[in-house]
């Protein structure tokens, strides 16, 4: 059981190129998540999706795009990379109310952009 | 909106005190509770979590308060120990579950 991954686990953009941010789970839940975490700013949610073909925005949703075709990827888009992107992103997952709905974080993903 | 409040946002203590972190939020209908610890340049990682409908949960030198009407969580720390210095989190997850709402955190460090 490799829990929730990320990848990459670092990367270096420049401002106005895009990229995704992969993020699988093999633990066959229905909830997923991003958050982003910044000093001062805490973890905040970006996207959610409470199962395959539903997403839905969180507190921070403008300049990244998600999908969840699949139950175990939910992909993360950055359309044209801001400096104000800057940031360690993390992505979780949780068997949601049928289970105990713990949620569980990958590593992260630190992202610079220039 | 959920606000989730953590003080004091730093802590020192010496090895073999217990340690007491106090997490506060706004909004008492929540999912549940859960306490995080996460250490520099690592992921979260997950420590108790409490249901709404539970006042405390216990996993080793760890418990875990949960006063959902006060708004309030505890987690107590027994007998701490240098490798216990990291940052702990608490976030609430709103009432349909799926989005949680972080502290900001209190960063405890355990002098031997």
């Amino acid at each position: 059981n490799a829990g929730v991954t990320q990848t990459p686990k670092f990367q270096v953009l420049k401002t106005g190129q895009s990229m995704t941010l992969q993020c699988a789970q093999d633990m066959n839940h229905e909830y997923m998540s991003w958050y982003r975490q910044d000093p001062g700013m805490g973890l905040r949610l970006i996207h959610y999706s409470v199962g395959a073909g539903i997403t839905d925005q969180g507190e921070v949703p403008n300049g990244y795009n998600v999908s969840r075709s699949t139950t175990e990827d939910f992909p993360l888009r950055l359309l044209s990379a801001a400096p104000s992107q800057t940031s360690v992103y993390f992505c979780a997952s949780s068997q949601g109310p049928k289970g105990s709905n713990e949620q569980f974080f990958g590593p992260g993903t630190r992202l610079t952009v220039l | 909106k959920q606000e989730v409040t953590q003080i004091p946002a730093a802590l020192s203590v010496p090895e073999g005190e217990n340690l007491v972190l106090n997490c506060s939020f706004t909004d008492s209908a929540i999912y549940n509770l859960q306490w995080f610890r996460q250490d520099p340049g690592k992921g979260l990682t997950s420590l108790l979590l409490i249901q709404s409908s539970q006042r405390e949960q216990t996993s080793g030198r760890l418990n875990a308060s949960l006063d959902k009407s006060s708004g309030r969580s505890t987690l107590y720390i027994a007998a701490s120990q240098p490798g216990d210095s990291a940052t702990y989190l608490c976030a609430v997850a709103g009432a349909a579950g799926n989005k949680l709402t972080f502290g900001g955190g209190t960063r405890v460090l355990v002098k031997p």
